[in-house]
Order: C-alpha cells, then structure tokens, then sequence
C-alpha cells in the first residue's frame, strides 16, 4: 500500500529565504505526484504536477522536482513571502490502484514571518 | 464562476440525523470525488465517480452513500450520522484519461460538526 511522508512537519522562517519541503513514497509505481496548497478553512488549490516520467515541473517561485525511483520529491520555494504561509501537501496517483486515486501526505505547515 | 462549488459550507447536526452534502463543477470533468479531511489534517479519499460510474469505494460505512445524478453533479448522503463523522469533507474533480491523471479541483469543502 503507497504511503506518503512528509518532512518537516512545520516551518516556521523569515521572509526572503529560499526554502525546501520534502515528501517521500515508498511506493515508486506511480502515475504522477502533485504539490497542493491549503490556507486555513479553504480547500486545496493544485501548485504543481509532476507526471512520472518528468523529472521536475516550475510555476514561478515554485519547483518541484521527482526522483521516483528513490520515492522522493521536493517543492523548493524561492524568495519566500508571508503569503506563502499555508499548509502544503504531496499526493501521489499509484498505478495498480485506480486512476485517479490519490494519496496524501500529512502536509508542512509553512509560517513566513516578516 | 466557481469550478468546484459545495452546499453547505457549514453543517452542525446531531447524532442520529441524516443530512446531504451537495457538488457541483463547472469545468466539464469525467470524474468526480469525495474526500474527508479528520481534525489531524489527514486526508483521505471516500469515493469517486467517472460519467456517473462509481470506481474508488473506500472502506467507508455503509452510512454513507454518494449520488452522482450527472457528470457535473456529486452528491453525498449521511444517515444516522454520529461523533466521528465530524471532519470537512471536500468535494473534488478532475480529467481521467486512460494511462494519466490530470490535476484534481477541489472545492473549498463542508465542514460537519455532529453534536
């Protein structure tokens, strides 16, 4: 069964430092990974995805990268502003399980102070 | 024009009831899907639906029981609702093609307080 793992589970910084968060599946049969956002009392809002043939996806500030043979990804933020303090998860869409299926990590709660 | 829009935002009831969550999308997807995220922030899937076909069952109690009337509409029944229902559930969707996932929508989510 495809677990997913993030690390840290909180971070807090100042603004203006480039910043990494981590995710890890321990299952690397997957059809793609997707990094999502989710402010406080509002749903997810989709940053990047990542099909598993790709090695990395760019929006903006934002990179993701894939390494899926050893299970891990990371969303590197660049010049981080305090409007980027959110709740960030990983999901990843497992082949052998249904298309469309996605599972989550337990998310980073990301804190920019200025 | 909201993409993924669900009624209510909020839902406080008492143990026992029955009450219904409704969805919507307007951005012409093939599949639709209920989440429940529990008070640890964890979030897991509950169902899905492509072109009204129910395809992910999670091991979900028979007290639930989604509809899905069309493609663009995914509704969620609870009966006998109890203390643990209690979470925000979150109503998404998105394009299946046959070997990739596209990007999943998600709606701003219902929040059930079971008293």
């Amino acid at each position: 069964k495809q677990e997913v793992t993030q690390i840290p589970a909180a971070l807090s910084v100042p603004e203006g430092e480039n910043l990494v968060l981590n995710c890890s599946f321990t299952d690397s049969a997957i059809y793609n990974l997707q990094w999502f956002r989710q402010d406080p009392g509002k749903g997810l809002t989709s940053l990047l995805l990542i099909q598993s043939s790709q090695r990395e996806q760019t929006s903006g500030r934002l990179n993701a990268s894939l390494d899926k043979s050893s299970g891990r990804s990371t969303l590197y933020i660049a010049a981080s502003q305090p409007g980027d303090s959110a709740t960030y998860l990983c999901a990843v869409s497992a082949r052998g399980s249904t298309l469309g299926r996605l599972y989550f990590g337990r998310g980073t709660q990301l804190t920019v102070w200025p | 024009d909201t993409a993924v829009s669900q009624t209510p935002k909020y839902l406080v009831t008492q143990m026992g009831n029955d009450k219904s969550i409704k969805c919507e999308q307007n951005l012409g997807h093939d599949t639709m899907y209920w989440y429940k995220q529990d008070s640890k922030k964890f979030l897991k899937i509950m169902f899905s639906y492509n072109n009204k076909e129910l395809i992910i069952n999670e091991t979900v109690p028979n007290r639930f029981s989604p509809k899905s009337p069309d493609k663009a509409h995914l509704n969620l029944h609870i009966n006998s609702l109890e203390l643990g229902d209690s979470a925000v559930y979150f109503c998404a969707s998105s394009h299946t093609g046959t070997s990739t996932a596209d990007t999943q929508y998600f709606g701003p989510g219902t929040r059930l307080t079971v008293l």
